[in-house]
């Protein structure tokens, strides 16, 4: 079967890095999505794994390794703003997204 | 500057009344899909519609339908609304190709409570 695991929850400090994990088992496999979601906001897009390797666009990260079925995104100086749920989603074999039921981060001051 | 529009935020329906959510986008995405959003999952894809008038099943179809007569309007029809179908709906667009397909814009969601 189709399978994407996160933590459901994660707790770091304003000012600090945080990584959030994800491994996937698919069939097939064509890249790695990230979506961002505040509370009772809509998901937004973050990023986008296809090849091996770290991704950096300004303070935040994604990481894949295809090999390792596991992706991670990486949070650097964290800001109250970050707190909010990080979805990971795989596209499988027919391009369709599995989705990961979400990883709600809470910065504390 | 919105860009995907969820015509009702929050809706309460009885048991086996007909429910309508529509959903507008103003991006000329050919795309469109409906997901439902619950506490512990994934979300789910419902249905999906990569062009006028066609539509295509996702994972949970059952119990839904959906319309899409403009390019711009894909609307998700609960026939007979049961308690099981209360969620979060998310409506979402994407121009078409296999990566930019699943690019998506989402709606800021509805959310349907049924008594």
């Amino acid at each position: 079967g189709q399978n994407i695991d996160q933590p459901t929850e994660m707790t770091a400090t304003e000012g600090a890095i945080v990584q959030i994990n994800c491994t996937y088992q698919t069939s097939g496999f064509n890249g790695l999505f990230w979506y961002q979601q505040h509370a009772g906001e809509a998901p937004t897009f973050l990023s986008y794994n296809v090849l091996d390797g770290l991704e950096e666009k300004g303070r935040f990260s994604s990481f894949l390794s295809r090999s390792k079925g596991y992706s991670y995104l990486l949070l650097k100086e964290l800001q109250m703003k970050d707190s909010a749920s990080y979805l990971c989603a795989a596209m499988d074999s027919n391009y369709q997204l599995i989705w990961g039921a979400g990883t709600k981060l809470i910065i504390k001051p | 500057d919105v860009k995907v529009t969820q015509s009702s935020r929050y809706l309460v329906k009885r048991t086996g009344e007909k429910v309508f959510l529509e959903c507008v986008q103003d991006m000329d995405h050919e795309n469109m899909f409906w997901y439902r959003q619950d506490p512990g999952l994934g979300l789910r894809l419902i249905y999906f519609s990569y062009d006028v008038k066609m539509k295509e099943k996702g994972d949970i179809p059952e119990g839904y339908s959906v319309s899409r007569e403009k390019k711009e309007r894909f609307s998700l029809i609960l026939e007979s609304a049961s308690t099981n179908q209360t969620s979060m709906y998310l409506c979402a667009s994407s121009h078409s190709g296999e990566v930019w397909a699943n690019v998506l814009t989402f709606g800021a969601g509805s959310r349907l409570t049924v008594l």
